[in-house]
This record gives C-alpha cells, structure tokens and sequence, in this order.
C-alpha cells in the first residue's frame, strides 16, 4: 500500500537549520509530484512546496523562498525540505503528500503523518 | 496568488442532518477543487476532487458541486465519523491553496 513517512523533526533555534525527509514505498515513487504542506498548532493547512516527479518543477510559497529547498532522490524513493533561516512562525507539523499528476498541479491523494519541527 | 474562503468556520450539528460548507475561490478555478476532512492528530484526508468527484473509498452521502469560484460540500445526513474539519484546495495553479478549515462540532 502507498505509504509516506516524515522524518528530521525536531527542535532548532530561530535562524537555525533543519533538513526534513519524505521516504514513499508502495508506489512507482518516481512518476509522482510531491508537496510539503505544514500546519501551525491549532491552525489551517499552509502549502510550502512542491517538486515533479523528475526534479525539473519546484515552486514555493512565498514565505519560504530563498530559506527553504526542496529536492529528491528517485534511486532512495525519498523527497527532502532543507530549512535554513528558521524563524518562529515555521513551526508546524510539516506533511509530505503525494500529487496525483507528476507536474504537481493536481489534488493531494496520499498524505504522510507529519512531522513536528518547532523554531524556540 | 488565488485565495481560498470557507464558511462557516464552525458548523454545530447533531447527527442525521443536513450540512453545507461553502468554498470561494478569489479567481476562476473552473473545477479544480478538492476537499479534505482532517481529524485530530491525524493527517488530512482526500474526500472529492474536481470539485464533485468522490474518492474512491468515501461515502456517498459526501457531494461535491460548483465550478468557478464557488463550491459546496454538503453531507446529506450526519453521522458520527463526520465531525472533523474540513478544507477545499485549490488546484487551478501551483499556490494550492487551501480555505481555512470549517470545523464541524456536534450539536
């Protein structure tokens, strides 16, 4: 079954760094977008990136850009958020989720079960 | 960048009834919309895509409609399993924006 497990939370300092993992067993990992979507304690769903399944595709939001990246590697079925300049408002739960396109422009069909990362 | 705008934020119902929760988009998204139910502690789950499309697995007194910039999830009659917070998306452009979340609480 399509499975998707976050991990590399933890805790850093404000302008600290942190490198998230997304490892995807059950499905073909290579032919799939992925996104990573946070979500504030107590708050709404944030989208924070993406990457196509070949690497070609990232965008960002906005708050993120120039701080965040995101990669992946097809031979390790595993996409990963390297977070640096972290400030306060990027804790979260960071989720990965799988797009049902390999461009990253679709809907989110398969979500891991996050991952915590707290900026104090 | 589109703006996704929900209502109500809190829903209170009892079980057996009717419920709607609006989804706006600040621009036309045609029908690339997708709605998710989140419970507690767990990870958001896909209930409907192309804004009326159920996922496979999901109950058919789930509906979707709408196109454009306005679109409704409606439950035809409550049952315990459904409260939760639910959220649209936007998937028109790259942004996939999310609405706020509209928690639905038993009455």
């Amino acid at each position: 079954q399509v499975q998707l497990v976050e991990s590399g939370g933890g805790v850093a300092q404000p302008g600290g760094s942190l490198r998230l993992s997304c490892a995807a067993s059950g499905f073909t990992f290579s032919d799939y977008a992925i996104h990573w979507v946070r979500q504030a304690p107590g708050k709404g769903l944030d989208w924070v990136a993406v990457m196509s399944y070949d690497g070609t595709v990232k965008y960002y939001t906005d708050s993120v850009k120039g701080r965040f990246t995101v990669s992946r590697d097809n031979s390790k079925n595993t996409l990963y958020l390297q977070m640096n300049s972290l400030r306060v408002e990027d804790t979260a739960v960071y989720y990965c989720a799988r797009d049902f396109y390999g461009l990253g422009i679709g809907y989110f069909d398969y979500w891991g079960q996050g991952a915590l990362v707290t900026v104090s | 960048d589109i703006q996704m705008t929900q209502s109500p934020s809190t829903l209170s119902a009892s079980v057996g009834d009717k419920v709607t929760i609006t989804c706006r988009a600040s621009q036309g998204i045609s029908s690339w919309l997708a709605w998710y139910q989140q419970k507690p502690g767990q990870a958001p789950k896909l209930l409907m895509y192309k804004a009326s499309t159920l996922e496979s697995g999901v109950p058919s007194r789930f509906s979707g409609s709408g196109s454009g910039t306005e679109f409704t999830l409606t439950i035809s009659s409550l049952q315990p399993d459904d409260f939760a917070t639910y959220y649209c998306q936007q998937y028109n452009s790259y942004s996939h924006s999310f609405g706020q979340g509209t928690k639905l609480e038993i009455k």
